[in-house]
C-alpha cells in the first residue's frame, strides 16, 4: 500500500549547521511530492513540492529532490536558524489524486 | 487572502455531549478534509468530502460525522463525544493542485 518512512523522529541542530531529513515513500506512479511544515500552535503549510521526476524543489533555503530511482524525497537545508524549529513531514500524494500521506514526521529543534 | 478558518479553537466537553467543530475556507474548493493529530501519531484522515453532500470516510471515521451544505464550509460532528476523542483537529482544503491548506486547528477535551 502507499505509505511514506522519516526514519528520524527528531533532529537536534545548532544553528548554522547543515540539516539534512530523509524521506522514503512508496506509492503507485508517479505522485506529487511535498514537504509540510508545521510550527508549534499552527496547523502544517506547504514548504515545498515537486510534481515532476527528477526534479528538484526549493523553498526558504530548503531543498528537495525527487528521485523516482529510489523513491526519496529528502529535505535539506545549508545552514539553519533557530526560526526553523518545527515539525517536518514528507507528503506523497496518494495515487488517488486528493489524499496525501502523512507520516508521524521529524521534529526539527534549532539551538541558538 | 487564502485561508482556512475553524472554529472553536479550544472546546471542553463532557463525555456523551455532543460537540461540532466548523471549517470555513474562501477559496472555494472542492475537496476539503477532517484531521486529527495525536502525539506521536501524525495526521490521521477522518473524512473527505469531494464537494457539496459528497463525502466520504477517510482511516479513521468510527465515532465521527459530517456535514458539507455549502461548498465553503465543512463541519465535522461527534455524536456523544468519548474521552479517546481528545485530540486536536485540523480542517484542510484543495484545489486542482492537491497542495492542502490547513486551518489553525481545534483543540478538543472531551471529560
Amino acid at each position: 500500500g502507499n505509505s511514506v518512512t522519516q526514519m528520524q523522529g527528531q533532529v537536534t541542530l545548532s544553528e548554522e549547521e547543515f540539516l539534512f531529513i530523509n524521506c522514503t515513500y512508496s506509492t503507485t506512479g508517479y505522485p506529487t511530492l511535498f514537504w509540510y511544515v508545521q510550527y508549534p500552535g499552527e496547523g502544517p503549510q506547504l514548504l515545498l513540492k515537486v510534481t515532476t521526476a527528477n526534479n528538484k524543489g526549493s523553498s526558504r533555503g530548503f531543498e528537495a529532490t525527487y528521485d523516482k530511482g529510489t523513491t526519496s524525497f529528502h529535505l535539506q537545508k545549508a545552514s539553519v536558524q533557530e526560526s526553523d524549529s518545527a515539525v517536518y513531514y514528507c507528503v506523497p500524494n496518494g495515487g488517488s489524486g486528493n489524499k496525501l500521506i502523512f507520516g508521524t514526521g521529524t521534529l526539527l529543534s534549532v539551538k541558538p | 487572502d487564502m485561508k482556512v478558518t475553524q472554529m472553536p479553537r479550544y472546546l471542553i466537553k463532557r463525555m456523551g455531549e455532543n460537540v461540532l467543530l466548523e471549517c470555513g475556507q474562501d477559496m472555494s474548493h472542492e475537496t476539503m478534509y477532517w484531521y486529527r493529530q495525536d502525539p506521536g501519531l501524525g495526521l490521521q484522515l477522518i473524512y473527505i468530502s469531494y464537494d457539496v453532500d459528497s463525502n466520504s470516510e477517510g482511516d479513521i471515521p468510527k465515532g465521527y460525522r459530517v456535514s458539507r451544505k455549502k461548498r465553503e464550509h465543512f463541519s465535522l460532528i461527534l455524536d456523544s463525544a468519548k474521552t479517546n476523542q481528545t485530540s486536536v483537529y485540523f480542517c484542510a482544503s484543495t484545489g486542482q493542485t492537491y497542495e492542502q491548506y490547513f486551518g489553525p486547528g481545534t483543540r478538543l477535551t472531551v471529560l
